[in-house]
């Protein structure tokens, strides 16, 4: 069975703009959940979905957004671009509250 | 609300050591306990996990027993190998509310094995 899917791999972009960031989940898995990882701030939980739905969301700002298709699949965004969004951002799934499996990441740069 | 505490690192250690790290919790309800390895460039990988008190993980020579009394998940491995060298993070999950989907993590914990 395929595992999580991310993508694109690496992103560069520079302060103000927006950017759009993909996860596939394994198949049959309902939902999806983001992460942050950052050197000072470590794993923080941005939002999860699940059958299109947010069912929770992180402390962040409303600069960061998400959703979900009927197919599962998850997309996040994250508009006006600062210096401070530089990380890592992982994606997971799982059937529903269960074990979550990660992806490889997405490494974002704002310049 | 929910937290985990893992010692401080980095560890170094030889081939063939004997290797512990730590993890506490603090939750309410029942959690779920979890072992995730990061390699670098990497996502993370599941290690092991467990779902009620007394229950213990296992997975490629690691463990880690589930303490509802000392509010504990320690990790363990008898002989660490080179290849074991990475990042190591504890997590929990809890049921419902406003826990859905949600990992909370440790700091996460740099192994280093030298042959």
């Amino acid at each position: 069975k395929a595992g999580v899917t991310q993508t694109p791999r690496y992103l560069i972009k520079t302060r103000g703009q927006q950017v759009t960031l993909s996860c596939s989940p394994i198949s049959g898995h309902r939902s999806v959940s983001w992460y942050q990882q950052t050197p000072g701030q470590g794993l923080q939980f941005l939002f999860e979905y699940f059958s299109e739905t947010q069912r929770n969301k992180g402390n962040f700002p409303g600069r960061f957004s998400g959703r979900q298709f009927s197919n599962s699949r998850s997309e996040m965004n994250v508009s006006t671009l600062e210096l401070g969004d530089s990380a890592l951002y992982l994606c997971a799934s799982s059937r529903s509250t269960d074990t979550q499996y990660f992806g490889p990441g997405t490494r974002l740069t704002v310049l | 609300g929910n937290s985990v505490t893992q010692m401080e690192g980095p560890v170094t250690l030889s081939e063939e050591a004997f290797l512990t790290i730590n993890c506490t919790y603090t939750a309410t309800g029942y959690p779920s306990l979890f072992w995730y390895v990061q390699y670098p460039g990497e996502g993370l990988q599941l290690l092991l996990k467990a779902t009620k008190a007394d229950d213990k993980g296992s997975n490629k020579g690691f463990e880690a027993t589930y303490r509802k009394e000392t509010t504990s998940f320690h990790l363990e491995k008898g002989s660490v190998q080179v290849s074991d060298s990475a990042v190591y993070f504890c997590a929990l999950s809890s049921a419902g509310g406003t826990s859905y989907g949600k990992l909370t993590f440790g700091q996460g914990t740099i192994l280093t094995v030298h042959p």
